[in-house]
């Protein structure tokens, strides 16, 4: 059972260049999401998914792109990087969204992505 | 004001100390208290729930006063391993529905001394 996989770990663009974080889990989970982790702003939630066919902005959209085919994968697309999305990015999944008691979100090891 | 706040600390504490950090929330709507810990460079993971009526996990004990709305996490007889940055989480299902919108407080670094 390997969880929630992330790749890549680490990842360096050029301003203008696109590319795509997968994320993959194995525990049937409804609900998967993206964060982004900054210094002095927590986690920042980027979009998130109920199920397949099902995506949704979070607090910081703009700049990215998801979607949901499977249940099981939750690609995150950067179309244009920019270096204000230099940042360390992580999936993360639950049965019903990481709010109810009994259900935590189970995260993804993180990609290091740089945009220079 | 930031829908969740804590002391971002750094905490440093010798080993075998009592150690608690406090975390505060601004809607007083909000349903569901988790603490999680995140080693450096790693990812979050659950360290535990937090009960209306509080609740202990061994030398963790978690609280919560919904009056002054903050939850609470002490941490006794600190250990090395103990160093982290624990991370304050607060859930909250909008009244216009959807899905609950679980908020991540920016983090208390510990850092337990030998």
């Amino acid at each position: 059972n390997a969880g929630v996989t992330q790749t890549p770990k680490f990842q360096v663009l050029k301003t203008g260049q696109s590319m795509t974080l997968q994320c993959a889990q194995d525990m049937n989970h409804e609900y998967m999401s993206w964060y982004r982790q900054d210094p002095g702003m927590g986690l920042r939630l980027i979009h998130y998914s109920v199920g397949a066919g099902i995506t949704d902005q979070g607090e910081v959209p703009n700049g990215y792109n998801v979607s949901r085919s499977t249940t099981e994968d939750f690609p995150l697309r950067l179309l244009s990087a920019a270096p204000s999305q230099t940042s360390v990015y992580f999936c993360a999944s639950s049965y019903t969204g990481g709010g109810i008691l009994g259900s935590p979100l189970h995260f993804g090891n993180g990609t290091r992505l740089t945009v220079t | 004001r930031k829908e969740v706040e804590q002391d971002p600390g750094p905490f440093n504490v010798p080993e075998g100390a009592t150690v608690a950090f406090n975390c505060t929330y601004s809607n007083s709507a909000s349903q569901s208290f988790f603490w999680y810990r995140q080693d450096c460079r790693k990812e979050p993971k659950l360290l535990m729930s937090v009960y209306s009526s509080g609740n202990e996990d061994g030398r963790f004990t978690a609280q919560l006063n919904r009056a002054s709305q903050y939850i609470s996490l002490l941490i006794r007889d600190s250990k090395l391993s103990d160093s982290a940055t624990y991370l304050c989480v607060v859930t909250l299902l909008p009244f216009s529905g959807g899905y609950q919108k679980v908020t991540f407080g920016t983090g208390t670094k510990l850092q337990v001394i030998p």
